[in-house]
């Protein structure tokens, strides 16, 4: 079955960067998108970018623009997403999610989140 | 940027209830892309409705939506416990994909 497993809770200080992984299995990594959408507290839902695991092309939202760097291991099935120059308002649940086609398409499978909290 | 404004922001309704929940967008959505997912607190968000009005994979038949251009609905027929929870919407037909801000189907 299709599963997106996230790495664990992450707490860091301002200016710092994170480095979220999302492994996936049950599919070949190589023939979906995978994105990611964050939900900061009791917010709702941003789009924030998306990796082609199928030669690493990215597409970022322009809040995210120079901030934000996604990465895929084929090896591994895991993509990546670091977050860099964190400020207090980036403290958020991070969610990777697969499409199959870009843009055209919906999230059909999502990981089951990582929190990222930003504090001194 | 397609912005998409849901109503009500909150819905309190009683189990056997009909839920009538809806979604407009800025401009319309080309194709019928747009989504609709359900999120349980501490949970990833769920698919339910894809292409306006397509129920996903084991979504129950009480779910249901439709519309086009800019005007969306989802509709819960009768209202069962565990359907109470936060309900967004969500256009892909055009980057950068967008959700609405969310209606929360709480028990009255």
């Amino acid at each position: 079955q299709v599963q997106l497993v996230q790495s664990g809770a992450e707490v860091k200080k301002p200016g710092a960067s994170v480095k979220v992984s999302c492994k996936a299995s049950g599919y070949t990594l190589t023939s979906y998108y995978m994105h990611w959408v964050r939900q900061a507290p009791g917010q709702g839902l941003e789009w924030m970018g998306i990796i082609n695991p199928n030669g690493g092309s990215t597409n970022y939202a322009q809040n995210f623009q120079g901030r934000v760097t996604m990465t895929r291991d084929t090896s591994t099935s895991t993509v990546y997403m670091e977050l860099s120059s964190l400020r207090s308002e980036d403290t958020a649940v991070y969610y990777c999610a697969r499409t199959r086609m870009y843009p055209v398409d919906y999230f059909d499978y999502w990981g089951q989140g990582t929190l990222v909290t930003v504090s001194s | 940027e397609i912005v998409l404004t849901q109503s009500p922001g909150t819905l309190s309704l009683s189990p056997g209830e009909r839920a009538t929940l809806s979604c407009r967008a800025s401009q319309s959505v080309s194709s019928s892309y747009l989504a609709w997912y359900q999120q349980k607190p501490g949970q990833a968000p769920r698919l339910l409705i894809y292409g306006a009005s397509s129920r996903a994979t084991g979504i129950p038949d009480r779910f249901s939506g439709s519309g086009s251009g800019t005007d969306f609905t989802l509709t819960i027929s009768r209202l069962e416990p565990e359907d109470f929870a936060v309900y967004y919407c969500q256009q892909y037909g055009s980057s950068p994909y967008t959700f609405g801000q969310g209606t929360k189907l709480d028990i009255k």
